[in-house]
């Protein structure tokens, strides 16, 4: 079975660029969940979807990111304009079903904001 | 006072002894609890996972729970180099309005030759 799959897996760009990721969850999850993850630290949660309906986006900064689930499958989450404090790793997960069961999680997009 | 508390480490333990990993929460109605391995630069690995107080063992690997406590552990039996990555406890806890998965902030373990 194939795992959460992200893209890309590094980006570096300048302050004020915008940026885009990408996430296609493990086939039947129907739970999507964007984090971000600073060094040292565990990774602290944006935005969840229950299929396409975003159930929780109460840590996600709506004035400079926004996200998408069309289809209730892929998902994007973007940037703009992105900040210096945005370089952390973006990790995208999903789990089976409603609430938090076991989530797994994609490799990360690695965001360097120059 | 954080939700999900771990010690930092970095904690070191040789070859084929016991290591042992702690984790304490502080919401009390939290019931599902979840050990993540994450290696140096890779993405967080779901190791284990643990809903009813007591001891829940899966190869090498055992998660203690006590509720009452509120307190969670990983012990992993026979470390093996190959353990060295940094372990995280997460919890669904209370954020606000809405209930979600909470991580500490990892603990290292380095397993020495």
């Amino acid at each position: 079975e194939a795992g959460v799959v992200q893209s890309p897996r590094y980006k570096i760009i300048e302050k004020k660029q915008p940026v885009a990721f990408w996430c296609n969850p493990i086939s039947g999850h129907n739970t999507l969940y964007w984090y971000r993850q600073n060094l040292g630290q565990g990774p602290e949660l944006l935005i969840r979807y229950e299929n396409e309906e975003a159930v929780d986006d109460s840590q996600l900064p709506k004035d400079r990111f926004s996200a998408e689930r069309l289809k209730g499958v892929d998902s994007t989450l973007k940037i703009q304009p992105a900040e210096l404090g945005d370089s952390a790793v973006y990790l995208c997960a999903s789990s089976l079903g409603r609430g938090y069961y076991e989530q797994y999680f994609g490799p990360g997009t690695r965001l360097t904001v120059t | 006072q954080k939700e999900v508390e771990q010690n930092s480490g970095p904690l070191s333990v040789p070859e084929g002894a016991i290591a042992s990993l702690n984790c304490t929460y502080s919401d009390r109605v939290s019931q599902s609890f979840f050990w993540y391995r994450q290696y140096s630069g890779k993405s967080p690995e779901l190791i284990m996972s643990i809903y009813s107080n007591g001891d829940k063992e899966d190869g090498r690997f055992t998660a203690q729970l006590n509720k009452a406590s509120q307190y969670v552990s990983l012990l992993i039996r026979d470390s093996q180099p190959s353990d060295s990555a940094t372990y995280l406890c997460a919890v669904n806890a209370a954020s606000g309005s809405a209930r979600q998965l909470t991580f500490g902030s990892g603990t290292q373990l380095t397993v020495l030759p």
